[in-house]
Parts: structure tokens; C-alpha cells; sequence
């Protein structure tokens, strides 16, 4: 049950897009669809962004989007927006009743 | 509209017990699966226990293993964490979340789409 590896920062202008990959492997992302993205802003509760690999749930602009390829996944800000500054975590499913979340990618608007 | 609201955090002492809790309303109850996820202090998201919504599987971390259970009450819509054997390394911010989409065709997906606002738990002699 080892973390998901994500870079621990990326930045970028507003407007500019910005990408975050999600490493596991054969027994969590690369295995299932059920991987999921948290926005978390300080002081605050993690909020859904992505489920099922790509989709959004009601809600969140469709500057967010998202995709995997093997034991990889990987979260994209189009359009960045300074209310996009937060932390990001992706998460998977890993069988049976088990989840594993990823170190977290800080996102700085530069 | 869904609220989940935790409760029992603390500080206790290493090698302490606390048990917290956390309210659900709003969405039935008794067909998710329940998390605890945790957030120790500056550091990123672990999750750390689910229960089914009929209660009757369970699964851990191995961090939790041995020492934290979890459980339910579907009457009263609550979800609790005793948390045992306490360390320096528990301290967190400890978070319930509902575990679990049905769409509207009823297809399912695991994810964790509501959170409660979390309960802080120190470990500290």
C-alpha cells in the first residue's frame, strides 16, 4: 500500500494549462478505472474533482480534465485560474475495500 | 443536501484510546460504504479504513491494522473509528467520507464524493 508517487509542485500563468501525473501500479491504477482527484484548499476538506479515471462530477468546470495510460494517471488545468491554486491528490482504487491516495501536487498561480 | 460531521477528536496521550464519530444525513445511509481518511499535520491524504454500508466487511491500512475499527449504525446514521494504542504518528486531521456513487443507471463507481469538515486528533504526552 505505498503512495501513489505525483510531483510535489507545478505552476503556471493564469490562462496557461497545467498537468499532474499519478504513478502506481499493476495492483492500483493500472489495474482499474476507479481512479479519483481531490482539489484541497488550506484549512479545508478535500472536494471531488475527477472520478472514474475522467469524469467530472455536476459542477466542476470542464478545465479540469483527466486521463491514464497503464500505471499512470494524470490530471490537466486548462485556463488557470488563480482559485485553481491548491493542492491536488489523485486516488485509486487497489481491490477488495482498499484505496490508496497519491503524495499530493502542490498547484501554484504564478 | 449531504452532511457528514465528525466528532471526538482530541489530545490523548501515547498508548491512549479515543473513539470519534461521525453524523451522516442526507443521502441513504445504508447503501455506501463509510472512510476514514486522515491528513497528518502538513502531509497528504491517507486513507485508512472502510466499512460496506450493510457493515459487514471492513478493510484497514496497515497502519491502522490491529490497533483502529471501525463501525456503524445504520438506525443512527453514524459511523465510528476507535482508534487504540495511540502514537506520536496518529496525530491527523481525521476526516469521514461517504465511499461510493451509484449514476443514475445505478452503475457504480468507488470514489469518495462527500467529506465531513474533519476532527484533529494529537498524540502527546
Amino acid at each position: 500500500q505505498s503512495a501513489l508517487t505525483q510531483p510535489r509542485s507545478v505552476s503556471g500563468s493564469p490562462g496557461q494549462s497545467v498537468s499532474i501525473s499519478c504513478t502506481g501500479t499493476s495492483g492500483d491504477v493500472g489495474d482499474y478505472d476507479y481512479v479519483s482527484w481531490y482539489q484541497q484548499h488550506p484549512g479545508k476538506a478535500p472536494k471531488l474533482i475527477i472520478y472514474d479515471v475522467r469524469k467530472r462530477p455536476s459542477g466542476v468546470p470542464d478545465r479540469f480534465s483527466a486521463s491514464k495510460s497503464d500505471n499512470t494517471a494524470s490530471l490537466t488545468i486548462s485556463r488557470l485560474q488563480a482559485e485553481d491554486e491548491a493542492e491536488y491528490f489523485c486516488c485509486s482504487y487497489a481491490g477488495g475495500y482498499t484505496f490508496v491516495f497519491g503524495t499530493g501536487t502542490k498547484v501554484t498561480v504564478l | 443536501e449531504v452532511h457528514l460531521v465528525e466528532s471526538g477528536g482530541g489530545l490523548v496521550q501515547p498508548g491512549g484510546s479515543l473513539r470519534l464519530s461521525c453524523a451522516a444525513s442526507g443521502f441513504n445511509f445504508d447503501r455506501y460504504a463509510m472512510s476514514w481518511v486522515r491528513q497528518a499535520p502538513g502531509k497528504g491524504l491517507e486513507w485508512v479504513l472502510i466499512i460496506s454500508g450493510d457493515g459487514a466487511t471492513t478493510d484497514h491500512a496497515d497502519s491502522a491494522k490491529g490497533r483502529f475499527t471501525i463501525s456503524r449504525d445504520n438506525f443512527k446514521n453514524t459511523v465510528d473509528l476507535q482508534m487504540n494504542s495511540l502514537r506520536a504518528e496518529d496525530t491527523a486531521v481525521y476526516y469521514c467520507a461517504k465511499s461510493g456513487y451509484y449514476d443514475d443507471r445505478h452503475f457504480f463507481s468507488w470514489l469518495f464524493d462527500y467529506w465531513g469538515q474533519g476532527t484533529v486528533v494529537t498524540v502527546s504526552s
